[in-house]
């Protein structure tokens, strides 16, 4: 079956870095995302992997292992701003469609 | 560029009325997705369109549910007798077919509470 995991929730310190996981098992494989959705907001693009490896945009990170079938996002620097809930999903084929994990609420604290 | 719009953005109905949302996606999209999200927890696949082809329905998804995109561009997600269930936020959201990412652009959703 299909299935994403990630933590509920996690709290860190403004200023400092956390890393938020995600583990799936889904039937395929196509490229795993990773969204913000801030409170009654719409989800917004942070990140894409397909291959191996940690792609780095700015203060956001993020690494994939497609063997292990793991996949973090690194946000260094926090702000209080980065408060929200962060998405991962995965894409199994070429249809696009997506399979959505419930999300990690990240909490900031001065 | 204008972004993926929903109208409306709120949505309250008794139990029983039919309701009918509409999304208009970023202009040379042509994937268009609805999902449905409930309070902590991610958004659920609903459909999805390429041009004006449907070509997937959630299995989850009841005869209630009919969504169209007749010319490709706009489209409309109509929910039929609803229910208290169907309370949560309706969202829109669109992509590109082309190499690479395509990720998909969402829209500010309809939230819609039955009464």
């Amino acid at each position: 079956g299909q299935n994403i995991d990630q933590p509920t929730e996690m709290t860190a310190t403004e200023g400092a870095i956390v890393q938020i996981n995600c583990t799936y098992q889904t039937s395929g494989f196509n490229g795993l995302f990773w969204y913000q959705q801030h409170a009654g907001e719409a989800p917004t693009f942070l990140s894409y992997n397909v291959l191996d490896g940690l792609e780095e945009k700015g203060r956001f990170s993020s690494f994939l292992s497609r063997s292990k079938g793991y996949s973090y996002l690194l946000l260094k620097e926090l702000q209080m701003k980065d408060s929200a809930s962060y998405l991962c999903a995965v894409r199994e084929d070429s249809n696009y469609q997506l399979i959505w994990g419930a999300g990690t609420k990240l909490i900031i604290k001065p | 560029d204008t972004g993926v719009s929903q109208d409306p953005r709120h949505k309250i109905t008794k139990r029983g009325q039919n309701v009918t949302f509409r999304c208009d996606p970023i202009s040379e999209h042509n994937r268009l997705y609805w999902y449905r999200q409930t309070l902590g927890q991610g958004p659920e696949f609903l459909t999805y369109f390429q041009n004006e082809a449907q070509l997937e329905k959630s299995r989850l998804l009841s005869d209630r549910f009919s969504a169209e995109r007749p010319k490709g561009s706009f489209s409309t997600l109509e929910i039929q007798r609803t229910e208290q269930g169907d309370s949560a936020m309706y969202l829109c959201a669109s992509s590109f077919r082309r190499g690479g990412a395509n990720e998909q652009f969402f829209g500010p959703g309809t939230r819609l509470t039955v009464l």
